[in-house]
């Protein structure tokens, strides 16, 4: 079985400061990360995944993200936010072998001018 | 662009009526993924098919079926339907079986149903 727990429903930044995006998942094998980003009206796009490989994940845009097997977690970062930053972000889990994905229920990312 | 297509981008329709949902992935993928995004249900995986053959079956209702042809596109097909079948469908596409390989995910359908 897997899960996925997005902390924050809504999250509000000021532009040039940093961002934080909480995740915790549970599953029963080791798992396989993704954080994904939907701006309005748009798909999704894959920012980042971790896969068993480095434990700090660097994506696209300057974020990355931390897995923490102790904290089963795996939160996302970026030094400084950015106003194209604003848009929903989506924590996925899922197991190797696993054809299924589990979506977070997302975390809407404000930056104030 | 992702390299995925959706059509048609926005589909309005009466409850009971049956509407079909189109998708080609991207060039080379060989697995589609079709899903739901709805305010009250969040992003949910409905079902995938990999080179033809359904792999994996999510909250898919018994009313919603899909196949995949040859070409490798997909159609998702919904009937009898009901005013809480109003969301966004998206298809994503993948080069592999597995949920660990990145997934390409089109533009949407958004379907309203009235």
């Amino acid at each position: 079985a897997q899960s996925v727990t997005q902390l924050d429903s809504h999250v509000s930044v000021s532009e040039g400061t940093p961002v934080l995006l909480r995740c915790n998942y549970s599953s029963s094998y080791s798992p396989s990360l993704f954080w994904y980003v939907q701006h309005p009206n748009k798909g999704l796009q894959l920012l980042l995944k971790y896969t068993s490989a480095a434990t700090l994940v660097k994506g696209i845009n300057g974020f990355e993200a931390e897995f923490k097997k102790s904290e089963t977690s795996f939160h996302l970062t970026k030094p400084s936010a950015h106003m194209s930053d604003a848009a929903e972000y989506f924590c996925v889990v899922t197991i190797f072998g696993n054809e299924k994905l589990t979506f977070g229920t997302g975390t809407r990312l404000t930056i104030i001018p | 662009d992702s390299g995925v297509t959706q059509t048609p981008k926005h589909l309005i329709t009466a409850t009971g009526q049956r509407v079909t949902l189109r998708c080609s992935p991207r060039s080379g993928d060989l697995s589609v993924y079709w899903y739901q995004q709805s305010l009250d249900q969040g992003l949910q995986f409905l079902i995938q098919y990999y080179n033809g053959e359904e792999r994996a079956k999510g909250n898919i209702l018994e009313r919603f079926s899909a196949q995949q042809f040859p070409d490798l596109h997909s159609e998702l097909n919904l009937s009898s339907l009901e005013l809480g079948d109003s969301a966004l469908y998206f298809c994503a596409s993948s080069v592999g079986l597995s949920g660990s390989y990145e997934q390409y995910f089109g533009p949407g359908t958004r379907l309203t149903v009235t």
